[in-house]
């Protein structure tokens, strides 16, 4: 049974330094990974998605990388701002028969950029 | 396209009650996910469809809570009768089959159970 496992679950930083979260599975039968930002009292917004055959994925500040075979993926954010306060979840998606097309949760990282 | 569409966004009901949530997944689209949040326990996948039909409901918790997908651009999960341990924030994802494929979720209905 896949298990995602986010590390920290808190994360408070002052504004300018570099954000690093962790994200940590179980199967490495995935199809890929993707992270997800949420606003309290909001949806979950997509960041990245990493296929299973990458290394690492691009956005602006934003920089994941996937090391499937050691079930790893790290969340790197250049630069935080205020606005970077959120929770991050990252998840997989499997690819076994008894998981296929599962997308699994970690319970998130709960970042907080100080001014 | 508008993105996945849930409704309600909220729903305060009293204990004993029918509740319906629903979804519209984004259009072509073919897998949709409902799951739960709460703070005690995260995300869960209560549910997913593939092209309409249930791949994996191991984790709807109880008979009270059942989830439908006549066609591809409707999904229903019911609870009857609710209880106030089901008051949580319930989302819908929608993605294209291939497993290889980015998943999108809606807003999320906030479901109180009094």
């Amino acid at each position: 049974k896949q298990e995602v496992t986010q590390i920290p679950a808190a994360l408070s930083v002052p504004e300018g330094e570099n954000l690093v979260l962790n994200c940590s599975f179980t199967d490495s039968a995935i199809y890929n990974l993707q992270w997800f930002r949420q606003d309290p009292g909001k949806g979950l917004t997509s960041l990245l998605l990493i296929q299973s055959s990458q290394r690492e994925q691009t956005s602006g500040r934003l920089n994941a990388s996937l090391d499937k075979s050691s079930g790893r993926s790290t969340l790197y954010i250049a630069a935080s701002q205020p606005g970077d306060s959120a929770t991050y979840l990252c998840a997989v998606r499997g690819s076994q028969t008894d998981s296929w097309g599962k997308l699994q949760f970690g319970a998130g990282t709960q970042v907080v950029v100080t001014p | 396209d508008a993105g996945v569409i849930q409704s309600p966004r909220h729903e305060v009901t009293e204990m004993g009650q029918e509740v319906t949530l629903r979804c519209k997944p984004i259009s072509g689209h073919n897998s949709l996910f409902w799951y739960r949040q709460t703070m005690m326990r995260g995300l869960e996948l209560l549910i997913y469809f593939n092209n309409n039909v249930p791949i994996d409901d191991s984790g709807m918790p109880e008979d009270r809570f059942s989830a439908k997908m006549p066609n591809a651009s409707f999904s229903t999960l019911k609870i009857q009768p609710s209880e106030p341990r089901d008051s949580a924030v319930y989302f819908c994802a929608s993605s294209l089959e291939r497993g290889d494929t980015e998943a999108f979720f809606g807003q999320g209905t906030r479901l109180t159970v009094v």
